[in-house]
């Protein structure tokens, strides 16, 4: 079956980076689009960045456009989020999911606190 | 922008309810399809898929879940709520993807 395993998420300080991945299984990991999607605590969802099934296309949400970097590695069967210049704001739990226009399957989140 | 009413919603078991979900633009793509997208997000748990391009059930959801609607006004309904349905529901579009827009969440619990 379809998993999708996130992990990387720490306390960091404010300005400082982070590298999150998730680890893809039970499919064919270099045919899907891949996203990152956030939830600060309590709050909804902010999309926050898509790559293709090739790694040739990124797109970024304005929040975090020139800090945030996705990227994929389709012979390990990851997708990785590179955060740098974080902020207070940018506390989340951050999910992978699958999918081009629609997000059909989703990890279980990994948390970043972003506190000095 | 995709605003869900209501917020909050407290149903009796057995009984129908309803989340609205409305677009301040058409989400008709000019490929035919409907980019509208229904997720319930349990709690503890990371959002599922259940309805997509309006109206189709993912698979796996159970058949008391239904999705109407047209460009830019949207329902979700269940037909005789379950104690499992608690959690937070989300409208999502991607028309014009990217981005991807999520609605703020539709909190349902049980009477």
């Amino acid at each position: 079956q379809v998993q999708l395993v996130e992990s990387g998420g720490a306390v960091v300080q404010p300005g400082r980076s982070l590298r999150l991945s998730c680890a893809a299984s039970g499919f064919t990991f270099s045919t899907y689009v891949m996203h990152w999607v956030r939830q600060a605590p309590g709050k909804g969802l902010e999309w926050v960045a898509v790559i293709s099934h090739d790694g040739n296309q990124k797109y970024y949400a304005d929040s975090v456009k020139g800090r945030f970097t996705i990227s994929r590695d389709n012979f390990k069967g990851t997708v990785y989020l590179q955060m740098s210049s974080l902020r207070t704001d940018d506390r989340a739990i951050y999910y992978c999911a699958r999918g081009a226009y629609y997000l059909d399957y989703w990890g279980q989140g990994t948390l970043v606190t972003v506190s000095s | 922008v995709l605003t869900q009413t209501p917020l909050s919603l407290s149903a009796t078991p057995g009984q129908p309810a309803s989340i609205s979900c409305q677009s301040n633009q058409s989400l008709l793509h000019s490929d035919g399809e409907t980019y509208l997208y229904w997720y319930l997000q349990k709690p503890g748990q990371s959002p599922q898929l259940l309805i997509y391009e309006v109206s189709k059930r993912f698979s796996g959801v159970p058949d008391r879940f239904s999705g109407s609607g047209s460009r830019t006004d949207f329902t979700l309904k269940i037909s005789r709520v379950e104690a499992e349905d608690v959690g937070v529901y989300f409208c999502m579009e991607s028309v014009q993807f990217p981005p991807i827009t999520f609605g703020q969440g539709t909190r349902l619990d049980i009477k």
